[in-house]
C-alpha cells in the first residue's frame, strides 16, 4: 500500500526567505506525483505536475524535484509572501490505478 | 464554467437521512473523481470515472455510498442512511483524461450530520 507523508506538519518562516518543503512515498512505482496547496475552506489548488520521467518542473517562483528512487519530492518556494500560507500537499498516482493518493500535508505560514 | 463546481456548498443533515452531492466537471473532462476529507485527517479517495463508467469504486467506505455520472458529465455522489462518521467535506475533482492529467479540484461539498 502507499503511502505518502510529509515533514513537517507545520512550517513558519519569515517573508522573503526560501524553503523547501519535503514529500516521501514508499511505492516507488509512480506514474506522477502532483503538488496542490489547500486554503482554509477552499478545494485545491494544483500548483505543479511531475510525470515520472521527469526530474523537476518549475513555475514562477516554485520549484519542484522528483527522485523516484529514493521515493522523494521536494517543493522549493523562492522569495516567500503572506499570500504563499497555505497547506501544501503532495500526492501521487502510481501505475496501473488512476486514484491520487495524497500526503498528510504541510501547513505553511509566512509572517510578515 | 471555468472550473469544477460543486453543490450545495454546505449541507447540514440528520443522522439517518440521505444526501446527494452534485460535482459538474470542466467541460470536455472525460476523467471525474470523487475524495473525502475528514476533520484533522487527510484527503481519501472514493471513486473514479471513465465517462460515465465507473472501474474503481474501491474507496467507497459502505454500500450506504453510491456514485452515478451522466452525459459525460454531471456527477451525484449519494450517502443513503448518514451516519455521523460521514460528517466531512467532499471534494470533486476532473481531468481531461486520465493519469497524466492534471485534476482540478471544486471547492468541496462540506457535510454535517447532527
Amino acid at each position: 500500500k502507499q503511502e505518502v507523508t510529509q515533514i513537517p506538519a507545520a512550517l513558519s518562516v519569515p517573508e522573503g526567505e526560501n524553503l523547501v518543503l519535503n514529500c516521501s512515498f514508499t511505492d516507488s512505482a509512480i506514474y506522477n506525483l502532483q503538488w496542490f496547496r489547500q486554503d482554509p475552506g477552499k478545494g485545491l489548488t494544483s500548483l505543479l505536475l511531475i510525470q515520472s520521467s521527469q526530474r523537476e518542473q518549475t513555475s514562477g517562483r516554485l520549484n519542484a524535484s522528483l527522485d523516484k528512487s529514493s521515493g522523494r519530492s521536494t517543493l522549493y518556494i523562492a522569495a516567500s509572501q503572506p499570500g504563499d500560507s497555505a497547506t501544501y500537499l503532495c500526492a501521487v498516482v502510481l501505475f496501473g490505478n488512476e486514484k491520487l493518493t495524497f500526503g498528510t500535508g504541510t501547513r505553511l505560514t509566512i509572517i510578515p | 464554467g471555468a472550473g469544477v463546481s460543486q453543490s450545495p456548498s454546505n449541507k447540514v443533515t440528520e443522522k439517518g437521512k440521505d444526501v446527494e452531492l452534485r460535482c459538474d466537471p470542466i467541460s470536455g473532462h472525460t476523467a471525474l473523481y470523487w475524495y473525502r476529507q475528514r476533520l484533522g485527517q487527510g484527503l481519501e479517495f472514493l471513486i473514479y470515472f471513465q465517462g460515465n463508467s465507473a472501474p474503481d469504486k474501491s474507496g467507497l467506505p459502505s454500500d450506504r455510498f453510491s456514485a452515478e455520472r451522466t452525459g459525460e458529465s454531471v456527477s451525484t455522489l449519494t450517502i443513503q442512511r448518514t451516519q455521523q462518521e460521514d460528517s466531512a467535506v467532499y471534494l470533486c475533482a476532473s481531468s481531461l483524461a486520465r493519469l497524466s492529467d492534471t485534476q482540478y479540484f471544486g471547492p468541496g461539498t462540506r457535510l454535517t450530520v447532527l
